[in-house]
């Protein structure tokens, strides 16, 4: 069984940098994974792909100032010069064998 | 750019069941795998169902299994979800989502969410 854990809160000031962790259950540590954002209420919206290589793939429109990182069973979100819209739930997804997972997801403030 | 639209959502009593539709397009349809994803209110993303691009294969989260049928009409550019024997736990916001392969991979886009919710 799959699992992706996230801590529940960070935090960062405006024009700073965070790095977001996502670590997948053992036995998983090759598997990739996708980062969404999910702004107060709003819909989610996809970031990238990373793979275990971490080298990823980002969505339409996504801004440089996000990229990702891998580092055995980890996988990292890094948003640089935070703004105050970057500020929402964050969570990690990756899939099996006919089956997708969540993480809990991690809600970021930006001070 | 990829489109889409869900609808259906609402207020319905428990026990009675509803189907929701999404409305997909900016993409060739028929090469993309959908999802249904919902998200109880306050809580996480929760994956709901898997539709792979031809239809013939079909697979569940186990919260919803045997309660839940996913389907599509390629000719139409559309996914459906059939929600039976509704309960107060199935309140949410539902999620039609892209994607990114055949079935189930990454999730690469998502619609704006249906609400649905289940009270007396």
């Amino acid at each position: 069984q799959i699992v992706l854990t996230q801590s529940p809160t960070a935090s960062a000031p405006l024009g700073a940098s965070v790095k977001l962790t996502c670590t997948l259950s053992s036995g998983h540590s090759r598997f990739a994974i996708a980062w969404h954002q999910q702004p107060p209420e709003k819909g989610p919206r996809y970031l990238m792909k990373l793979k275990s290589d971490g080298s990823h793939t980002k969505g339409d429109g996504i801004p440089d100032r996000f990229s990702g990182s891998s580092s055995g069973s980890e996988r990292y979100l890094t948003i640089s010069s935070l703004q105050s819209e970057d500020e929402a739930v964050y969570y990690c997804q990756t899939w099996g064998t006919d089956v997708e997972v969540f993480g809990g997801g991690t809600k970021l403030t930006v001070l | 750019q990829v489109q889409l639209v869900e609808s259906g959502g609402g207020v319905v009593q428990p026990g009675t069941s509803l189907r929701l539709a999404c409305a997909a397009s900016g993409f060739t349809f028929s090469s993309k795998g959908m999802h249904w994803v919902r998200q109880a209110p306050g809580k996480g993303l929760e994956w709901v169902a898997a539709i792979w691009n031809d239809g013939n294969k079909k697979r569940y989260g186990e919260s919803v299994k045997g309660r839940i049928t996913i389907s599509r009409d390629n000719s139409k550019n559309t996914v459906y979800v059939q929600m039976n024997s509704l309960t107060l736990e199935d309140t949410g916001v539902y999620y039609c989502a892209r994607d990114g392969g055949l079935g189930v991979e990454d999730i690469d886009y998502w619609g704006q969410g249906t609400l649905v919710i289940v009270s007396s």
